[in-house]
């Protein structure tokens, strides 16, 4: 089956640091990409997607790589602020198979300290 | 603004009741999804919803109930049977269900008494 795993966190920055959050998936073809982002209290934002290897998606200064060789697809920012604080979540769905659905990692809560 | 509404956003209730959470789209998605978080962890996939009366289970169906009768409205019903509904529900749509393009709403959390 189809699984998404990220770090562990909570992942505790100071601002201005660059934050790194790993994603590794595993699939039975070639997915789709996603990372979604939950601010405290609300429901999940897409923040951005990549649809094929190679492709970099970007957003809001974040940014994340579609490596295939690696099957992963980072979430990276070079700078964060403290409202950068929020849970992140990676997803992926196989396009190509009829009725499928997005499958999330848990989740890495992310904490920007002023 | 077109979006995707739930309500209440908190809910008390007592074991032994069943109480149903209210998800409007305007957006005019075809699919609609319900998940469930539980505190420090990933989403799980309740129910979802191609098209108006059709619904298919996801990964933790037992204990919950929908219906589709319009296009806008995809209502969740939390029955007793669910051995422990405390959570945060969300529902979510999207243009058709093979997308990874979601749009949630806000959340409603739950909390038995």
């Amino acid at each position: 089956g189809n699984s998404v795993t990220q770090m562990e966190g909570p992942v505790t920055l100071s601002e201005e640091a660059f934050l790194t959050i790993n994603c590794t998936y595993t699939a039975t073809g070639y997915p789709s990409l996603f990372w979604y982002v939950q601010y405290p209290g609300e429901g999940l934002q897409l923040l951005l997607k990549a649809t094929k290897a190679d492709d970099k998606g970007s957003n809001k200064g974040f940014e994340a790589t579609y490596r295939k060789e690696t099957t992963s697809f980072h979430l990276e920012k070079g700078s964060v602020q403290v409202s950068d604080s929020a849970v992140y979540f990676c997803a992926l769905i196989l396009i190509k198979a009829a009725g499928n659905k997005l499958t999330f990692g848990g989740g890495t809560r992310v904490l920007v300290k002023p | 603004d077109g979006g995707i509404t739930q309500s209440p956003k908190y809910l008390f209730r007592k074991e032994g009741q069943n109480v149903t959470l209210s998800c409007e789209q305007n957006l005019n998605h075809d699919a609609m999804y319900w998940y469930r978080q539980d505190p420090g962890q990933g989403l799980r996939l309740i129910y979802y919803s191609q098209i108006v009366n059709d619904f298919q289970k996801g990964d933790i169906a037992e204990g919950y109930s929908v219906s589709r009768e319009k296009k806008e409205s995809f209502p969740l019903t939390v029955t007793s049977a669910q051995k422990n509904p405390t959570a945060f529900y969300l529902c979510a749509s999207s243009i058709r269900l093979n997308t990874g393009e979601l749009f949630f709403g806000e959340g409603s959390r739950l909390t038995v008494l």
